[in-house]
């Protein structure tokens, strides 16, 4: 079975403050998205990482795909109230697109 | 707006009845897929459908099932509820499938289960 862990699970900071969530896996995926979700929403897809070893930037937030295909990271830099809200990563293989269980991220003003 | 609808947007049933939730997927999509979302089970992929056919399958109940019809919309059928069925339901939909996949949500369907 294919497995995503996201650390952490929640995420209470500062208004200003840095922060980054991982999203690890024992499998090797053909592609690794980030999405975002507000209560009672859909889920928003943000980036989409294909290569190992690449970084996205969307402006104050960086992502990284692991070299090997198996991990992930979303840095956020200066992180904003606006910012908070539920981060997914999702791996997708074979057809499926598996989701870790999420880092909720409150940005406190 | 995704441009992926989901009906209704709501839905309370009572125990041992069966409901249908409906997909409409974006325009040009072929795939659709199905999750379920509770407090403490977060994103849980059910099933996938491309351009009609059945594609993937995750951890969806016997009492549930699916299909995609030939204009592309896809029915989630769920019988013989539980009160632990009470759940968001998304459905997503994508142009490829396989390796490359980007999903797309629609508002989902929340399900209450009495």
């Amino acid at each position: 079975t294919q497995l995503l862990e996201q650390s952490p699970q929640f995420l209470s900071i500062q208004e200003g403050e840095n922060l980054t969530v991982y999203c690890n896996s024992s499998s090797v995926f053909s592609s690794l998205q980030w999405y975002r979700q507000e209560p009672g929403e859909g889920p928003v897809l943000l980036v989409t990482v294909v290569t190992g070893g690449e970084v996205k930037k969307l402006k104050r937030l960086t992502f990284q795909f692991g070299d090997a295909r198996k991990d992930s990271s979303l840095h956020i830099t200066a992180a904003q109230p606006g910012d908070t809200g539920l981060y997914l990563c999702a791996g997708a293989n074979t057809g499926k697109l598996i989701f870790g269980q999420g880092t909720t991220l409150q940005v406190k003003p | 707006d995704s441009g992926v609808t989901q009906t209704p947007k709501h839905l309370i049933t009572a125990t041992g009845q069966r409901v249908t939730l409906r997909c409409s997927p974006r325009s040009g999509d072929l795939s659709v897929y199905w999750y379920q979302q509770s407090l403490d089970q977060g994103l849980q992929f059910l099933i996938q459908y491309y351009n009609g056919e059945e594609r993937a399958k995750g951890n969806i109940l016997e009492r549930f099932s699916a299909q995609q019809f030939p204009d592309l919309h896809s029915e989630l059928n769920l019988s013989s509820l539980e009160l632990g069925d009470s759940a968001l339901y998304f459905c997503a939909s994508s142009v490829t499938s396989g390796t490359y996949t980007e999903a797309f949500f629609g508002q989902g369907t929340r399900l209450t289960v009495v």
